[in-house]
């Protein structure tokens, strides 16, 4: 089984559309959730952090449950330009913070 | 400041070639890494270095060699090139302590092995 998993896709939506992924992830221990978009043939970028508590950054909302292992990502009123690949990334710490990272799931809004 | 950097952007090479990869970061993090992206893969974990003269084993180490020459530099070599390292390879930094505030990804390299 993957550390981390997620749905590949990919999403076809229409702009204005809301759009939900998940990710679940193996590791009980692990510390720190994240999400990265990353752009055809561009490094990763930090989206947003994810916390228990729900957090929220305009129209992206994350969600993680700790019980379950499961972080989602919802994008509310999607726009052209959030066509992307989305990562799950969650890390455990040790003499360094290591990264793992899902395998990803696409994003196309179309008009 | 620049970030993260890495060169070359672009790589061909045969079967047995070797090469290295150089990344330099110029954000004083102390922790850096090489990750390889392949199609249905996601990033994998090849070494990293938690600071300066160490380095440690990540998910695919094999057919790779590193170093961290100082704070900034952290090379990632091929001894010996095979095709299976055809890939595109990023380099990261993490500043730490706040690991979401810290994270910077280099342009990666596109390497294509013959």
């Amino acid at each position: 089984r993957k550390e981390v998993e997620q749905d590949p896709g990919p999403f076809n939506v229409p702009e204005g559309a809301t759009v939900a992924f998940n990710c679940t992830y193996s590791n009980s221990a692990s510390q720190s959730f994240f999400w990265y978009r990353q752009d055809c043939r561009k490094e990763p970028k930090l989206l947003m952090s994810v916390y228990s508590s729900g957090n929220e950054d305009g129209r992206f909302t994350a969600q993680l449950n700790r019980a379950s292992q499961y972080i989602s990502l919802l994008i509310r009123d999607s726009k052209l330009s959030d066509s992307a690949t989305y990562l799950c990334v969650v890390t455990s710490t040790g003499t360094a913070s290591k990264l793992t990272f899902g395998t990803g799931t696409r994003l196309q809004v179309t008009l | 400041n620049a970030g993260v950097t890495q060169t070359p952007k672009f790589q061909v090479l045969k079967t047995g070639q070797s090469m290295t990869l150089q990344c330099a970061q110029d954000m004083n993090h102390n922790s850096m890494y090489w990750y390889r992206q392949d199609p249905g893969m996601g990033l994998r974990l090849i070494y990293y270095s938690a600071s300066e003269g160490t380095t440690d084993k990540g998910e695919v180490p094999n057919g790779y060699n590193v170093s961290r020459l100082n704070k900034r530099e952290f090379s990632l070599r091929l001894e010996s090139a095979a095709p299976s390292q055809t890939s595109v390879y990023f380099c990261a930094s993490i500043g730490g302590p706040l690991v979401e505030e810290t994270q910077y990804f280099g342009p990666g390299t596109r390497l294509l092995v013959l």
